[in-house]
Parts: structure tokens; sequence; C-alpha cells
């Protein structure tokens, strides 16, 4: 079955700075990469999201890229902010569900 | 306002009973989903159910049982028969699950065997 695997499992920033989380993915059918947002106590949010027909996708200071023949994709945060400090996670699509990934906390510091 | 929204918030249960989990969603979704988050891991996915009066099982679905009657609601029942229930429960639903779609979660609910 698919099998998702991300890193790091933890990653602290200082305020301004660049975070880069890397996800791989074990089965090459899929094809629908989302990426969620979870803060302390509630649910996970969509930040962003890419289908395997492009290989890079951006929302303001947030971009995902792809690579499919390698089997993995990349969330990008720019200019990072204290409240962009949560919990990502990463997920592929298998079959008609998702497979995500452990999650990485991200740490801003002031 | 659309969204989904899961009741209650945070639940304590003894062990042995039964309790049931909420989830509605006012979407117009076709498929809903369960998920059992435990601290440092990922999601997990119990049940889904792609139209009403169908579901089937996820991964860990042993202890658990659900229902569909409404396209809007799926509540979760966590019997006795789960032999580690306190964790975090999120419940998410896509518009259909004929294919990869995306997925919306609701707040989730806490839930602390006592």
């Amino acid at each position: 079955g698919e099998n998702v695997e991300q890193h790091p499992s933890t990653l602290s920033v200082q305020e301004g700075d660049s975070a880069v989380i890397k996800c791989t993915y074990s089965d090459s059918a899929s094809n629908y990469f989302p990426w969620y947002k979870q803060e302390l106590g509630k649910g996970p949010q969509l930040i962003i999201d890419i289908r395997s027909n492009v290989g890079e996708k951006k929302d303001q200071r947030i971009a995902v890229t792809l690579n499919k023949t390698a089997k993995h994709f990349s969330l990008h945060i720019t200019e990072t902010q204290p409240e962009d400090s949560a919990v990502y996670f990463c997920a592929a699509d298998y079959g008609q569900n998702f497979v995500f990934g452990p999650g990485t906390r991200l740490s801003v510091l002031p | 306002d659309g969204g989904i929204t899961q009741s209650p918030k945070y639940l304590f249960r003894k062990e042995g009973q039964n309790v049931t989990l909420s989830c509605e969603q006012n979407l117009n979704h076709d498929a809903m989903y369960w998920y059992r988050q435990d601290p440092g891991q990922g999601l997990r996915l119990i049940y889904y159910s792609q139209i009403v009066n169908d579901f089937q099982k996820g991964d860990i679905a042993e202890g658990y049982s659900v229902s569909r009657e409404k396209k809007e609601s799926f509540p979760l029942t966590v019997t006795s028969a789960q032999k580690n229930p306190t964790a975090f429960y999120l419940c998410a639903s896509s518009i259909f699950a004929g294919g990869a779609d995306t997925q919306y979660f609701g707040p989730g609910t806490r839930l602390t065997v006592l």
C-alpha cells in the first residue's frame, strides 16, 4: 500500500527565515498531494495542494513543489511569522482515500 | 455559515461504556470520513462513507461502528471493544469520493477514557 514519509519531524526557524518540509510517497499512481496546517487542539486546515500535472504552485508566502519521478513533494514557507507555528501534514491520494505523513512541528522563533 | 461541526469538543468515558461522537456537515458533500489522531502520528482512517446508507472500513475499524442515514450526518460510536480509545477524533468530508478530492476537517473531539 501507499506509504508517506515526512521530514523533519520538528523544525525551528527564526522569524523571517524560510522553512522547507519534504514528503516522499511510494505509490506511483498517486496524483493529488494536499498540505494541511493543524494548530493545537484544532482540526487540520488545507493550506495548499498540488496535482500531478503541475510541478509547482504558489500562494503568497506558501509554495509546493512536486517531483513525480523521484516521488517527493515539498512545502516551502517564506518570510515565516510566529503565527506559522503549527503542525504540518502532507498527504497523498491512494485509491479513494488519502495516506497522511506523520507531521512536522514547526516553531517560528521571534 | 457552512462547514463541518463535531460535538462534543471534549468527552470522557468510563471503561466498558459505548460513546457516540457527532459529525454534521452542511457543505452538501457526498463523502464523509472518520480519522483517529494519536500524539506524534499521522491521521489514521477508521471508516468512510461515499453515499447515504453505505460505508466502508478503513485501516483501524476494529472497536468502532458508524451509520450514514442522512447525507449531512456521520456519527461514530466507540465501543467497549476498542482497547485504547483515548485519542483525538477528526471528521472530514469531501465533495465526492470517486477519486482524489480535497477533504475538509471538523474541529475534532478529544475522547478520554477514565
